[in-house]
């Protein structure tokens, strides 16, 4: 069974441009969190979604957003970008909303905001 | 409200020893525990997982980790270190229900280096 993939692996983008990021995951996973790591921060959950609704929102600015699709698929829109932003964005997949939350994840897409 | 403490923000240690990477963990109710490992540029992969099964989990890779949750702690251990175990580790912890759903929390990272 193939992993979660996440499109494009690298990106570039200067300060003030909007950026979008997909992610497939795992065929009959139906829940996708978003997380950025930065060496600051470490970790930080973006938000999840589950059957084309965002369940549940990480302490971000309205800049980020993202969308579910119908075959679970699911991008993540950054607008305004800011030097910030430059970060490793990595996408989780989990079967259902279910117990234990176990997520698997994707390689990453790393931004670059120059 | 949830939250995860690694001690040791780097461990060293010499190939066939111990390695112990520590977690603490602090959370409102029962608590489900993960490690993962991050190898250089790739995503996170899942080591073991505490879902309150038995205490003493065993992962991937001759992993294993002990919930102890009278000292609120999920340390990771493996009794020979190997060079390929050189990476990022990450301890993390999720809850059940309501707005926890689909979140994970987690610590900072231990970056575990193996010398010869």
């Amino acid at each position: 069974k193939a992993g979660v993939t996440q499109t494009p692996r690298y990106l570039i983008k200067t300060r003030g441009q909007q950026v979008t990021l997909s992610c497939s995951p795992i065929s009959g996973h139906r829940s996708v969190s978003w997380y950025q790591q930065t060496p600051g921060q470490g970790l930080q959950f973006l938000f999840e979604y589950f059957s084309e609704t965002q369940r549940n929102k990480g302490n971000f600015p309205g800049r980020f957003s993202g969308r579910q699709f119908s075959n679970s698929r699911s991008e993540m829109n950054v607008s305004t970008l800011e030097l910030g932003d430059s970060a490793l964005y990595l996408c989780a997949s989990s079967r259902d909303r279910g117990t234990y939350n176990e997520q698997f994840f994707g390689p990453g897409t790393r931004l670059t905001v120059l | 409200a949830q939250s995860v403490t690694q001690l040791g923000s780097h461990v060293s240690v010499s190939e066939g020893a111990l390695v112990l990477l520590r977690c603490n963990y602090s959370s409102s109710v029962p608590p489900y525990l993960f490690w993962y490992v991050q190898y250089p540029n790739q995503g996170l992969q899942l080591l073991l997982k505490y879902t309150s099964a038995a205490t003493l989990v065993k992962g991937i890779n001759g992993f294993e980790a002990e919930f102890k949750k009278s000292e609120t702690s999920f340390h990771l251990t493996k009794p020979s270190a190997h060079m390929s175990d050189a990476a990022e580790y990450f301890c993390a912890v999720s809850e059940s229900g309501g707005t926890s759903y689909g979140k994970l929390t987690f610590g900072q990272g231990t970056i575990l280096t193996v010398h010869p």
